[in-house]
């Protein structure tokens, strides 16, 4: 049973360009979630996600950001016109349910914006 | 809002040696989850250890155990017979039910040979 994927592991971006990372999450599970861990600090929610819909997203940006599950393939996270500050790795986690089990993290998405 | 702190920035302790990294919270929640995950430079995220909040036995994963004081929401994690693989940032992270992981700011470990 493959644990939560992540691709790419590295994404290299310039300011101004879009930003797309995916995350597979465990067989059986149909919740999502993306954190971002800043340098030297711990991860910070952005957003919850089930197939096809927004559960909580009270932790994304207003701007610039989104988040999609579709109800075939990865979820997605998009950044569109990054900035300097959005250089962080972004790690998917997932669950099989809204109780209170465990959530597995896949490897994260290291974002550098030069 | 719930909150983690975790208020050792740093610890470290010698090989085969036991370390216990502290983690307090804050929450008006009486059934919950409380967790301590481990990230190595490699920088994935393991889970070292879980706790139900109405469960009174600590939870105990072979050399990881816990403190767990509901009253006081303390939640520290011992480790015995510390080993050069556990130097790594450990988290300790708070789940309600339905809701997202609130995470600590994590302790860095070093294990000293």
């Amino acid at each position: 049973n493959a644990g939560v994927m992540q691709n790419p592991r590295h994404l290299v971006r310039r300011r101004g360009q879009e930003a797309r990372l995916r995350c597979s999450p465990m067989k059986g599970h149909s919740h999502v979630y993306w954190y971002r861990q800043l340098p030297e600090e711990g991860l910070k929610f952005m957003v919850y996600l089930q197939k096809e819909n927004i559960i909580d997203e009270s932790g994304m940006p207003k701007e610039r950001f989104s988040a999609e599950f579709p109800k075939e393939g990865p979820s997605i996270l998009r950044i569109q016109q990054v900035v300097r500050g959005d250089s962080a790795a972004y790690f998917c986690a997932s669950s099989p349910g809204t109780g209170k089990e465990t959530q597995y993290f896949g490897p994260g998405t290291r974002l550098l914006v030069l | 809002a719930q909150t983690v702190t975790q208020s050792q920035p740093e610890m470290s302790v010698q090989e085969a040696e036991t370390v216990t990294l502290s983690c307090t919270y804050d929450t008006s929640e009486s059934d919950y989850y409380l967790f301590w995950y481990k990230q190595p430079p490699s920088r994935q995220m393991i889970l070292v250890i879980r706790q139900e909040a109405y469960k009174q036995q600590n939870a105990t994963e072979n050399r990881f155990s816990v403190n767990f004081q509901k009253a006081a929401k303390s939640f520290s994690l011992k480790i015995s017979d510390s080993q050069l693989g556990d130097a790594a940032m450990y988290f300790c992270a708070y789940r309600n039910y339905g809701q997202n992981f609130v995470f600590g700011p994590g302790t860095r470990l070093s294990v000293l040979p």
